[in-house]
């Protein structure tokens, strides 16, 4: 059964303050590693596909980075607009395109 | 570009009611669709998948069930439900082992 546990459950920040979101998983052949940004009472929003070990995706002020049992999400010098919560999830070689989501991150950034 | 749809955005119900959540995907052809829930906001449970029209796959044993009655239709029901039927539930869309984009989500509680 595939697993994803991500780390800190609550992360809060200075505006400016660097940082970095883990995620941990297990599955029987990784096929993706996906990672979403969910405002209050919205739809998940997506960010990054990550496919295999050493891949690296960036955007904005984001930066998502793979290796064979976990991902980071890098926040560099956030703003109070990246007040989210981060959703990681991943999809193995048995599930076709099922997603196993990991509980999430609530970042708060402070002005 | 692709949109996904859904209706009704909150919904409050009396236990014992039945339940119809609809969504729609606009822009692309014979997609996955999936229903999630989210339960206290954070990780999100797949309920259902569909590969196509009248094909769905139940995930968990529950008080639902769902419908794909049309290829970018997806509807969510109950005959009857429950207090812990209450929840944000969530469609999403896909190709084979690519992202997949949500919508905007409804808000269901069941008094």
């Amino acid at each position: 059964e595939d697993q994803v546990t991500q780390s800190p459950e609550a992360l809060r920040l200075q505006e400016g303050e660097s940082s970095s979101l883990n995620c941990s998983y297990t599955v029987s052949g990784l096929r993706g590693l996906f990672w979403y940004r969910q405002d209050p009472g919205k739809g998940p929003e997506f960010l990054f596909t990550l496919y295999s070990a050493g891949e690296e995706k960036e955007k904005e002020r984001l930066k998502a980075t793979l290796t064979k049992k976990e991902s980071f999400l890098h926040i560099t010098a956030p703003k109070p607009e990246d007040s989210a919560t981060y959703l990681c999830a991943v999809t193995g070689g048995t599930s076709y395109g099922k997603l196993t989501f990991g509980q999430g991150t609530i970042l708060t950034v402070h002005p | 570009s692709q949109t996904i749809h859904q209706w009704p955005a909150t919904l409050v119900q009396p236990v014992g009611s039945p339940l119809s959540l609809e969504c729609t995907v606009e822009g692309t052809s014979n997609p996955n669709l999936y229903w999630y829930r989210q339960a206290a906001g954070r990780g999100l449970q797949l309920l259902f998948y569909s590969v196509g029209i009248g094909q769905i796959s139940s995930e968990v044993p529950q008080n639902l069930s769902a419908s794909r009655p049309q290829d970018r239709q997806f509807i969510l029901s109950s005959k009857k439900l429950l207090l812990s039927d209450s929840g944000f539930y969530l469609c999403a869309w896909g190709r084979g082992l690519r992202e997949q984009f949500f919508g905007p989500g409804t808000r269901l509680t069941v008094l």
